[in-house]
């Protein structure tokens, strides 16, 4: 059966410094995968998907990027955290090869920026 | 208008009781329609795909009106554990567009 993961569960960070987040889905190959934020009060907002190694469809401008080196691996980084970053961040997998568009999520990474 | 809106409730409702959520959205070329349940502080749990046909999976019927552009959740003898936010979406080709969220409390 699939799993995906995400790493760290809970974060805090100071305004200003980096960040790196990791997603890896097991037990399905050449899976779309997909970074969404809950912020509070907010939806599920789409911030990047990926269809497949190196390709990233931006969906929001922002100061935060995607990367996807290996095929069950979605990296989010941002460089410079603004306090607006804080939210719950969570990482979706669906199946290329389907029409549906089910997605899965990981258990999510709660990012506090102070 | 929101692209996905629902009602954000709460919804208080005794054990036993009948449910049920709506849904509208507003883009008429949305394919793809899904209910998922939140936990509080975990990550959204699939609850059922939406067809056109209308689907149900034990206590939970969805339906889809394209015509009004609305699906709907009916949740019938509801038990404590079905305390959750539900969420719906809707969208075409990975993209799904979220609402914010129906919180139900199923009260003993």
């Amino acid at each position: 059966s699939q799993t995906i993961h995400q790493w760290p569960a809970t974060l805090v960070q100071p305004v200003g410094s980096p960040l790196s987040l990791e997603c890896t889905v097991e037990g399905t190959s050449n899976p779309n995968l997909y970074w969404y934020r809950q912020a509070a009060g907010r939806g599920l907002q789409l911030l990047f998907y990926s269809v497949g190694i190196g390709q990233i469809s931006s969906e929001v401008p922002q100061n935060l990027s995607a990367s996807r080196p290996q095929d069950r691996q979605f990296i989010l980084s941002s460089k410079k955290l603004l306090l607006s970053d804080s939210g719950f961040y969570l990482c979706a997998w669906s199946e290329q090869s389907r029409d549906t568009d089910t997605q899965y999520f990981g258990p999510g990474t709660r990012l506090t920026v102070l | 208008r929101k692209e996905v809106e629902q009602d954000p409730g709460p919804f208080n409702v005794p054990e036993g009781a009948t449910v049920a959520f709506n849904c509208t959205y507003s883009n008429s070329a949305s394919q793809s329609f899904f209910w998922y349940r939140q936990d509080c502080r975990k990550e959204p749990k699939l609850l059922m795909s939406v067809y056109s046909s209308g689907n149900e999976d034990g206590r939970f019927t969805a339906q889809l009106n394209r015509a009004s552009q609305y699906i709907s959740l009916l949740i019938r003898d509801s038990k404590l554990s079905d305390s959750a936010t539900y969420l719906c979406n809707a969208g075409n080709n990975r993209k799904l567009i979220w609402g914010l969220g129906t919180s139900l409390a199923v009260n003993p």
